[in-house]
C-alpha cells in the first residue's frame, strides 16, 4: 500500500500564528486526503486532492498536492482556538480503504 | 453524507474476555471499515467488511482474533477476542461516500 510519513509531530502556536502541516512519500500517490481530529472526537473529512500541483482553499485553510504527487501540504492562516486537534493526511486506495499518515497534534495558544 | 452509530460507546474489560463493538449506519453501504487508534497514535485499518462475503484483513490482524460480521448492507460488527492490555485502544467503524470516509464516534476500549 501507498506510505506516507507526516510531519510535525506536534505543533504549539500562538493564536493568529500560521501553521502548516506536511506529507511526504517516496513513490507517486494517487489522491491525498485530510482530516481532522478534535481532541474526543473521530476523524472528520476536510478535502481530497487527486491532481498534480493542485491547491484548494477552505477559508484560512490552505491545501497543496505536489507537482510529483509525492507530497502534500496544510496550511492555516492565523490560527484559531478552534483550529487545536489532530491533522492526518490518508490516501485513500483502491477499495477506498484509508492509509493514515501519522498525524500533527496541533495546539493554540490563546 | 452518512450518520454511523457504535455501541458500545466505551468498555473496560478483563483480559481473556471478548468484546463485540456493533456499527450501524443511516443508509446502505457495500463496504464497511474497521480501524483501530491506539492511544495518541494514528489509525490503522484492521479490515474491510463487504455485504456477503468474508471480511479483508490487513497484515498484522487476522480474523480469529478480530472475527467481523457483515449481515447486512446497513450493520457490521467488530469482536475482539481473547483480550489483552495491549488492545485498548479505540475502535471505529467507517464507510466511504463520494470519496470522503465517515466516521462512527468510536468505542473506546480498557483492558485491565
Amino acid at each position: 500500500g501507498q506510505q506516507v510519513m507526516q510531519i510535525p509531530q506536534y505543533q504549539h502556536v500562538q493564536e493568529g500564528e500560521d501553521f502548516t502541516t506536511y506529507c511526504n512519500s517516496s513513490t507517486t500517490l494517487s489522491n491525498i486526503q485530510w482530516y481532522k481530529q478534535r481532541p474526543g472526537g473521530h476523524p472528520v473529512f476536510l478535502i481530497q486532492l487527486v491532481k498534480s500541483g493542485e491547491v484548494k482553499k477552505q477559508k484560512r485553510l490552505t491545501f497543496q498536492f505536489g507537482e510529483a504527487k509525492k507530497n502534500s501540504s496544510l496550511h492555516i492562516t492565523a490560527t484559531q482556538t478552534t483550529d487545536v486537534g489532530t491533522y492526518f493526511c490518508a490516501v485513500s486506495g483502491s477499495a477506498r480503504q484509508l492509509t493514515f499518515g501519522s498525524g500533527t497534534q496541533l495546539t493554540v495558544l490563546p | 453524507s452518512a450518520v454511523i452509530s457504535q455501541k458500545p460507546s466505551r468498555d473496560i474489560c478483563q483480559r481473556g474476555t471478548s468484546l463485540t463493538i456493533q456499527c450501524q449506519v443511516d443508509s446502505q453501504v457495500t463496504m464497511m471499515f474497521w480501524y483501530r487508534q491506539q492511544p495518541g497514535q494514528s489509525l490503522t485499518l484492521i479490515a474491510t467488511a463487504n455485504q456477503g462475503s468474508e471480511a479483508t484483513y490487513e497484515s498484522g490482524f487476522v480474523i480469529d482474533k478480530f472475527p467481523i460480521s457483515r449481515p447486512n448492507l446497513t450493520f457490521s460488527t467488530l469482536t475482539v477476542s481473547n483480550m489483552s492490555p495491549e488492545d485498548s485502544s479505540i475502535y471505529l467503524c467507517s464507510v466511504s461516500r463520494d470519496n470522503e470516509q465517515f466516521f462512527g464516534p468510536g468505542t473506546r476500549l480498557t483492558v485491565l
